[in-house]
């Protein structure tokens, strides 16, 4: 099946840093990467997903890069605020239907 | 839309007891399923069903089964407790027809066996 790996596991940025957090997969004909964000004591929300057929997919501050001769991508904060402190999940299909996911990234960004 | 709810928020256990964890969506997805989450463990695929009719394991599946009741509701059962099934368990759905789409979760269920 599906292996995902992620990293880093804990990021601290200050206010108005950039963010960066990894993740690599092993299944060449995996083509899609959704990112979810949860807050604590909250629910898994996805916040951005690229599909195989681009490389780059940006909605204001957050971005996503996929390499695929690589099987990485990556999330991209730019700006962070206090209120991206969170837990960041990548994930990658394992089957027809499901996804597997990384073990997610806690960042913290100080004001 | 009220999206996708789980009932209870939250339950205590003793061990050996039995359970059942109760999931609905509104969304008409195709798509249903259990995850649990432990710290530093990410989201763990219990079980899933692709369609109304149809269940089947995940990755996590010993101790669990599962009903999909109607197109509508999930639900999980633990038959009889363990120390190692205190976990958060999301449920979630997805219209996954050919084309990835969102998955959308759940609230939450934290549960404790003692």
């Amino acid at each position: 099946g599906e292996n995902v790996e992620q990293h880093p596991s804990t990021l601290s940025v200050q206010e108005g840093d950039s963010a960066v957090i990894k993740c690599t997969y092993s299944d060449s004909a995996s083509n899609y990467f959704p990112w979810y964000k949860q807050e604590l004591g909250k629910r898994p929300q996805l916040i951005i997903d690229i599909r195989s057929n681009v490389g780059e997919k940006k909605d204001q501050r957050i971005a996503v890069t996929l390499n695929k001769t690589a099987k990485h991508f990556s999330l991209h904060i730019t700006e962070t605020q206090p209120e991206d402190s969170a837990v960041y999940f990548c994930a990658s299909p394992s089957g027809y239907s499901t996804l597997t996911f990384g073990k997610g990234t806690m960042l913290l960004v100080s004001p | 839309n009220a999206g996708v709810t789980q009932t209870p928020k939250f339950q205590v256990l003793k061990t050996g007891q039995s359970m059942t964890l109760q999931c609905a969506q509104d969304m008409n997805h195709n798509s249903m399923y259990w995850y649990r989450q432990d710290p530093g463990m990410g989201l763990r695929l219990i079980y899933y069903s692709a369609s109304e009719g149809t269940t089947d394991k995940g990755e996590v599946p010993n101790g669990y089964n599962v009903s999909r009741l109607n197109k509508r509701e999930f639900s999980l059962r633990l038959e009889s407790a363990a120390p190692s099934q205190t976990s958060v368990y999301f449920c979630a759905s997805s219209a996954r027809d050919g084309v990835w789409e969102t998955q959308y979760f759940g609230p939450g269920t934290r549960l404790l066996v003692l």
